[in-house]
């Protein structure tokens, strides 16, 4: 079936080195992604979003790629830092707005 | 601003027992959803509502969860005699209408309610 979900369980990063998470996807009709943080007893945090006519998008210290033809998304956090450490979800839209999202991938920050 | 609140924060709940989880939206916000996160999960959709009529209710795992939002702002997920699998954390979003009046994209969530069933 259709599935958002993500390669690597856990990621451990050196604080100052950049970070990589990857996402893919299954449905080519999706048009829009997000990739939301959620630390420990709390909700899903909007970081950033892309729709499907770009490939590219650039944040605060964050940028999402995203490349249709393999249909994976990435998410690159530049400089990280401890108050990074979190688990990460891509998220994939669906119809009536619902959102798909993959299981999450922990980030652990290493001082 | 205020963000997207959710009470109770915890509630811990005997297998049989209905429960209520309240969700309060950012103010204006059309569209309400909710979802429910297993431990070490990704959120699953729930529900969806634009203003008060509820447009999607296909996720709602079986028909002892309903939802309501009867003035189209504060919506409450009511869970009849609870049972064990329904521990999870059930979270709210919320988003306004863009510029162009569709359904923005971005959906902003709350804290969510972590429901323990015993």
């Amino acid at each position: 079936g259709e599935s958002v979900g993500l390669h690597l369980p856990t990621l451990s990063v050196q604080e100052g080195d950049n970070s990589i998470i990857n996402c893919a996807y299954s449905n080519s009709a999706s048009d829009y992604f997000i990739w939301y943080k959620q630390e420990s007893g709390k909700g899903p945090q909007f970081i950033i979003d892309i729709r499907s006519n770009m490939d590219k998008r650039q944040g605060q210290r964050v940028t999402v790629l995203l490349n249709k033809t393999v249909k994976h998304l990435s998410l690159q956090i530049a400089a990280t830092q401890p108050g990074d450490s979190a688990v990460y979800f891509c998220a994939e839209r669906r119809g009536n707005n619902r959102l798909a999202f993959g299981k999450g991938n922990q980030v652990v920050v290493i001082p | 601003g205020a963000g997207v609140s959710q009470s109770p924060r915890y509630k811990v709940a005997k297998r049989g027992q209905d429960v209520a989880l309240r969700c309060d939206p950012i103010s204006g916000h059309v569209s309400l959803f909710w979802y429910q996160q297993a431990l070490g999960q990704g959120p699953e959709f729930l529900t969806y509502f634009q203003n008060e009529a509820q447009l999607d209710k296909s996720g709602l795992p079986s028909d002892r969860f309903f939802a309501e939002r009867p003035e189209g702002s504060v919506s409450t997920l009511k869970i009849q005699r609870t049972q064990q699998e329904d521990s999870a954390v059930y979270l709210c979003a919320s988003s306004p209408h863009s510029r162009t009046g569709k359904v923005a994209d971005t959906q902003y969530f709350g804290p969510g309610t972590r429901l323990t069933v015993l």
